[in-house]
């Protein structure tokens, strides 16, 4: 099983429309998660960081944690064409103490006009 | 500085020849790594350098590669008798203190091709 588990898309969405982005981790103590933007030929961007249950709201962007079920989503409202890119999910994973992030595959978004 | 600044931005070499690239982080960050990204993959993890601690050389592929750190802030990635597989972009990304609690911020990367 893979630690940071993402559904390689393409997803596509409407533009206008709600962007429903999933991440799947597997090691429990995890305790940071991040979203990254990758545009095509770029380096990723940090868009949004989630430590607490819950969600967590930035503008358009929302991050959905639940511990519980290892699950970290990010929602994009009114989905725009600039929207378009590869979302990467990254954990703190905490395996042997080790700081640094496991980052998924990535998602790819297109937003249809 | 304003980024994390990485050079040079594109790099083609013959296969077998050593290549060297670098990473200036942001002013103050005390946390840098090195990862690497080939064509449609995900990012793989190389060396990941804290302070003065020594540092976590547990993604290195192989004993052809290496990197330092000297005076807590320019680094070094260094691969020799370079393969074609080593084709990739290469990332570095700064944070302060740890980054995994605070996330990372990438630079440009360095794209290489093995010829």
């Amino acid at each position: 099983q893979k630690e940071v588990e993402q559904n390689s898309g393409p997803l596509s969405v409407p533009e206008g429309a709600i962007a429903s982005l999933n991440c799947t981790y597997s090691d429990r103590g995890s305790q940071s998660f991040f979203w990254y933007r990758q545009y095509s030929g770029k380096s990723p961007e940090l868009i949004m960081s989630i430590y607490s249950n819950g969600d967590k709201e930035d503008g358009r962007f929302t991050a959905q944690l639940n511990k519980a079920s290892q699950y970290v989503s990010l929602l994009i409202r009114d989905s725009q064409p600039s929207d378009s890119a590869t979302y990467l999910c990254a954990v703190n994973p905490r395996v042997g103490g080790n700081e640094k992030l496991t980052f998924g595959t990535g998602t790819r978004l297109t937003i249809i006009p | 500085g304003a980024g994390v600044s990485q050079s040079p931005s594109n790099k083609v070499t013959e296969k077998g020849k050593d290549v060297e690239l670098r990473c200036d982080p942001i002013s103050g960050h005390t946390a840098l790594y090195w990862y690497r990204q080939s064509l449609g993959q995900g990012l793989e993890f190389l060396i990941y350098f804290q302070g003065n601690s020594a540092p976590d050389k547990s993604g290195l592929p192989s004993d052809r590669f290496s990197a330092e750190r000297t005076g807590g802030s320019v680094s070094t990635l260094t691969i020799q008798r370079t393969q074609q597989e080593d084709s990739a972009v290469y990332l570095c990304a700064s944070s302060l203190a740890s980054g995994s609690y605070y996330g990372y911020t990438f630079g440009s990367g360095t794209r290489l091709t093995v010829v």
